[in-house]
């Protein structure tokens, strides 16, 4: 089955910094890659995702970066704000209806 | 438009006792899922319903856990009898058709003394 890793478990930046998460999967068939965004004691959120025929997605300050031959994926967040602070997850499938492989989740602080 | 819906939003029970988790899918959403994550690792898969039918249970950890979906609206999941490792949050996600874009409920978490 498939694998996901994802790193780093926590990061801290400073606001205006950019962040970077990185995640790998393992089963070439997985061909939709989304990210969630969960906000502390609220429920987890799809903030972009990400199909295997494209290698880059935009959305304002929000982009993922997709490689399928090295089986890997990105989440990069410029100009980091306070509200941005979350635990982010990746996650790969969309070949086996909604059956996704989630990382173990990335705990992001932005600090003022 | 109502989200998903999950309750209770916490449960801390002993060993062996049992608990029944809800779950109330966006209303349309034929597809309902249930996932956890124990402490600090990854989101697991438990298992996907379409409709009233168990679609996928491969993810399920063993028999104490059993799913239903009666009516294929809303879902419930019990333990019985509960475990110290069944310790984690227990998420509902919904999605309509083939949509791959899951809703979230807030989870319950568990906690086995």
């Amino acid at each position: 089955g498939e694998n996901v890793e994802q790193h780093p478990s926590t990061l801290s930046v400073q606001e205006g910094d950019s962040a970077v998460i990185k995640c790998t999967y393992s089963d070439s068939a997985s061909n939709y890659f989304p990210w969630y965004k969960q906000e502390l004691g609220k429920r987890p959120q799809l903030i972009i995702d990400i199909r295997s025929n494209v290698g880059e997605k935009k959305d304002q300050r929000i982009a993922v970066t997709l490689n399928k031959t090295a089986k890997h994926f990105s989440l990069h967040i410029t100009e980091t704000q306070p509200e941005d602070s979350a635990v982010y997850f990746c996650a790969a499938g969309g070949y086996n209806f909604n059956k996704f492989y989630f990382g173990s989740g990335t705990k992001l602080n932005v600090k003022p | 438009e109502a989200g998903v819906t999950q309750f209770p939003s916490h449960s801390v029970i002993e060993k062996g006792q049992t608990v029944t988790l809800r779950c109330d899918p966006i209303s349309g959403h034929d597809n309902l899922y249930w996932y956890r994550r124990v402490m600090g690792k990854e989101i697991k898969f438990l298992l996907h319903f379409v409709k009233e039918s168990k679609q996928d249970e491969s993810g399920m950890p063993n028999n104490r856990f059993l799913a239903e979906r009666t009516g294929g609206t809303y879902s419930t999941l019990k333990v019985q009898p509960a475990e110290l490792e069944d310790s984690g949050v227990y998420f509902c996600a919904s999605s309509q058709g083939a949509d791959e874009k899951l809703f979230f409920g807030s989870g319950t978490q568990l906690s086995v003394l």
